[in-house]
Formats: structure tokens, sequence, C-alpha cells
């Protein structure tokens, strides 16, 4: 069956990058009907959509506007896994972070990482 | 941004119970193309991620129990479940796909009276 399989340091300093990878089984990054998505979930914020790539004939992307200018998602075709990458973190993004499967609504999701951004 | 709006923000049912939580959108989430209802229902258990339970409003996910159901169109929406057993403790999130970004409910929490 499908798995998502996240990695990634949890604890990171003001200023620092976010990096989070999703790491896919029976799927396929490049699968022309799937979309490959982050969220994030906190108290103060709840459940949040942070954006997604997909493949039809070339690579797509969108993302939440409010982070749009600190973040990128990256397929990894020859590893079958995508990334993200959230830069200039302030304690304001500390919260659980999900990779899920989904193009609108999400039927797998990753276990899961806590990330706590603190001086 | 659509915004989800759930009620109540918890509610304790007794075992055997019914369990009734609601989801309103700040705008219709029926696309009269297909008259589909673009509204799903997750269930977040601690330290797990969501699971979906329901799309197209009313649409059970396979092997999510019949006590689940969905119902509502436009802009309200309902997930009941009928007989509330002890595994149902869980949060409970609505969540649009009308239009990007996707946006959630603030989630309802369903404990046992």
């Amino acid at each position: 069956q499908v798995q998502l399989q996240q990695s990634g340091l949890g604890l990171l300093k003001p200023s620092q990058t976010l990096s989070l990878t999703c790491a896919i089984s029976g799927d396929s990054v490049s699968s022309t009907t799937a979309a490959w998505n982050w969220f994030r979930q906190s108290p103060s914020r709840g459940l949040e959509w942070l954006g997604r790539t997909y493949y039809r004939s070339t690579w797509s992307y969108d993302y939440a506007v409010s982070l749009k200018s600190r973040m990128t998602i990256n397929p990894d075709t020859s590893k079958n896994q995508f990334s993200l990458h959230l830069n200039s973190v302030t304690p304001e993004d500390t919260a659980v972070y999900f990779c899920a499967r989904g193009t609108g609504t999400f039927d797998i999701w990753g276990q899961g990482t806590v990330v706590s951004v603190s001086s | 941004d659509i915004v989800m709006t759930q009620s109540p923000d918890s509610l304790a049912v007794s075992l055997g119970e019914r369990a009734t939580i609601n989801c309103k959108s700040s705008q219709s989430v029926l696309y009269s193309s297909n008259y589909q209802n673009y509204l799903a229902w997750y269930q977040q258990k601690p330290g797990q991620p969501p699971k979906l339970l329901i799309s197209w409003a009313s649409m059970r996910e396979s092997g999510v129990p019949d006590r689940f159901s969905g119902s509502g169109s436009g802009t309200d929406f309902t997930l009941t479940i009928g007989s509330l057993q002890a595994e149902d403790v869980a949060l409970y999130f609505c969540q649009q796909y009308y239009s990007p970004p996707w946006t959630f409910g603030q989630g309802t929490k369903v404990e046992i009276k």
C-alpha cells in the first residue's frame, strides 16, 4: 500500500531554514494523477495547507500566499520523494508538519514531524 | 480564502448515543456544473495524522464504519456518528476543496460522557 515517510530536523533557531523530506512508497512522485502536499498544524493556526507539487506533462507548484516568498517544494524523481524548504523561520513556524497525497482530499499522510523554532 | 467554521468546539456523548458536528463554509462549495459539494471530513487521533472519512460531503471512504455519515449542501454540512464507540474519541475536521487554498475547520473534539 502507499506510504509516506517523513524525515528532517525538528529543532531550529530563528532565521534558519526548515528542511523536511517525504519519501514515497507504493506510488510515484511523477504520477500524473496524484499531487504531493505539505501541511502544518498548530494550536494557534489549526490545520493549514502549505503547498503542493504535481506532474502532468511538466512540474507544477502551488503555495499558500502567506508563505510563498519563503517556501519551496521540490520533487526528487531519483529518490521518489519530495521536500519542503521554509527559510527565515520564526517561532510562529513552530508546528507539526505533515506531507500528504491528494488533489483536493488527502488520503495518505506522513507520520508528522514536530518542528520547534526557539532561540 | 474560504473560511470553514465548525460547531461545537467540543462535545461529550454517551457510548451508543449520536454525535453531531456542524460545519459552515463562508461561501458555497457546491459546484453547479456537477452538483457536487467539495467538502470532506477527517478524523484525527492524538499523535496521528488526519484520516479521511468522507468526501463529496456524504461519500464514506473504503473501510469507514457506516455509523459515520455526512450530509448537507452549499454552505452547511453535518457529520453524524450514529452510535458513538470508544474508538471514535478524536478530533474531527471539515475541509473544503472547492478552491485553493484548501482550508479546514478549527476542529471538534469528541469525548465520552
